[in-house]
């Protein structure tokens, strides 16, 4: 069962490069997010999509853009990479969200995290 | 943005003692109230999603309550093991479906 799957899983960038974080779910649920980790700080949502085809600002959105390219996939992506923006960076996903009107309060599932380090 | 507190920070406890902790969080605009284990080096994964005023839940030797008047849940491990070590998240759910997670507590139980 792969769940939810996060390329890749560790990457060092320069300031400056860009790089698109992928995540893919095989769950078919609707909802995805985008959270950063960082020590002493819980997980802070960056971006979410409620359905194919929609996309919102989370807590942290600068910096960073999104894509919902289908319902399985979430990309992320950074523009110009900052120091600021060393992190942990989880996917998740939800059955919420799209028409489920049916499903409340269900759990997100986690892929495993990528470990980014911008120098 | 909500405020979520999760006390204590952390936590050591021998093999065999029964826990707790607390997650405090705004009550108002309350949706839900989600618990996440998270191990090293691991993903975090859902223990507990509690609506209810008054509910409990369990999962094996752990257990949840849920206060939505005054704004908090606790956490329960009976009988810690070495294997329950890891960092207890909690996560108030506006009815956006969108999480603000605590920082959590950090359970280490030693043998």
């Amino acid at each position: 069962n792969a769940g939810v799957t996060q390329t890749p899983k560790f990457q060092v960038l320069k300031t400056g490069q860009s790089m698109t974080l992928q995540c893919a779910q095989d769950m078919n649920h609707n909802s995805m997010y985008w959270y950063r980790q960082d020590p002493g700080m819980g997980l802070r949502l960056i971006y979410y999509s409620a359905s194919e085809g929609t996309t919102d600002k989370g807590e942290v959105p600068n910096g960073y853009n999104v894509s919902r390219l289908n319902k399985r996939e979430f990309s992320l992506r950074l523009e110009s990479a900052a120091p600021s923006q060393t992190s942990v960076y989880f996917c998740a996903s939800s059955v919420m969200g799209g028409d489920s009107f049916f499903y409340s309060n269900q759990p997100q599932h986690f892929g495993d995290g990528t470990r980014l380090s911008i120098l | 943005i909500l405020n979520v507190e999760q006390s204590p920070q952390s936590l050591h406890v021998q093999e065999g003692d029964s826990t707790n902790f607390t997650c405090s969080f705004p009550s108002s605009n309350f949706y839900a109230l989600h618990w996440y284990r998270w191990e090293t080096a691991k993903s975090p994964e859902a223990l507990f999603v509690m609506t209810l005023n008054g509910d409990e839940k369990k999962k094996g030797r752990i257990s949840a309550t849920l206060n939505t008047k005054e704004g908090y849940s606790y956490l329960y491990i009976k009988g810690s093991q070495p294997e329950d070590s890891a960092t207890y998240l909690c996560a108030p759910e506006k009815n956006t479906d969108k999480l603000i997670f605590g920082t959590g507590t950090r359970l280490q139980v030693f043998p």
